[in-house]
């Protein structure tokens, strides 16, 4: 059973317009992560949150935002996508005595 | 320089035979070490976690981590067609904050 569920799987969108990817956990974890990755690179962490607490990675675009409603959802908000921003956005969850990572599908987003 | 270093192959290797996966890296503080799997398309599942140096095996996998020399290393014996995938390194001071290496691609040829 799917533990990290990001909706959707595949998402296209155009140059400029705003597009939202989501996550759900059924792990009950406090922490969640948004990643980007691109081919052949490693995951770059975006954001994390601790509950509510957001913390921004110094180098993570204005353009991108984020929304975390509750425990189980979290969001992420691309404001204006560049075609630089075509990547896989993957949602994590940790928790548990080793705050082990636990990765969804992913999310491969194209700008065209 | 990166702050953490992995080979990004693309490295195959006949059925059967030893595949050998290693990282380096350069903060002094990392304490958790992690191997990823991540097949196409798809995202990472946790393979092996260490914490501090030393080994771990685990069925067909050993994990192996060498503070004194910055080093990590996955070993995959007697290697599958399923084992094919990349394989990320990871790493942490605190273990919740991650720094991934950029992935070796494996192929197991049958």
């Amino acid at each position: 059973d799917a533990m990290v569920i990001q909706n959707p799987r595949y998402q296209v969108t155009q140059f400029g317009k705003p597009v939202t990817l989501s996550c759900s956990q059924t792990l009950n974890h406090n922490v969640m992560y948004w990643y980007q990755q691109k081919s052949s690179q490693a995951p770059k962490l975006l954001f994390h949150y601790y509950d509510k607490d957001f913390n921004n990675e110094a180098d993570t675009p204005d353009n991108f935002q984020s929304r975390r409603p509750n425990t189980s959802f979290c969001f992420l908000d691309i404001r204006s996508p560049g075609l630089g921003d075509a990547a896989m956005y993957l949602c994590a969850t940790a928790g548990g005595p080793k705050n082990i990572q636990y990765f969804g599908a992913g999310t491969r987003l194209s700008v065209l | 320089q990166k702050e953490v270093e992995q080979d990004p192959g693309p490295l195959s290797v006949p059925e059967g035979a030893i595949v050998s996966l290693n990282c380096t890296y350069s903060n002094s503080a990392f304490q958790y070490f992690m191997w990823y799997r991540q097949y196409s398309r798809k995202g990472p599942e946790l393979l092996m976690y260490t914490y501090s140096s030393g080994n771990k095996e685990d069925g067909r996998f050993t994990a192996q981590v060498d503070k004194s020399s910055k080093y990590i290393s996955l070993f995959i014996r007697d290697s599958q067609p399923s084992d094919s995938a990349t394989y990320l390194c990871a790493m942490s001071p605190n273990d919740y904050k991650l720094s991934f290496g950029a992935g070796t691609t494996v192929t197991v040829r049958a």
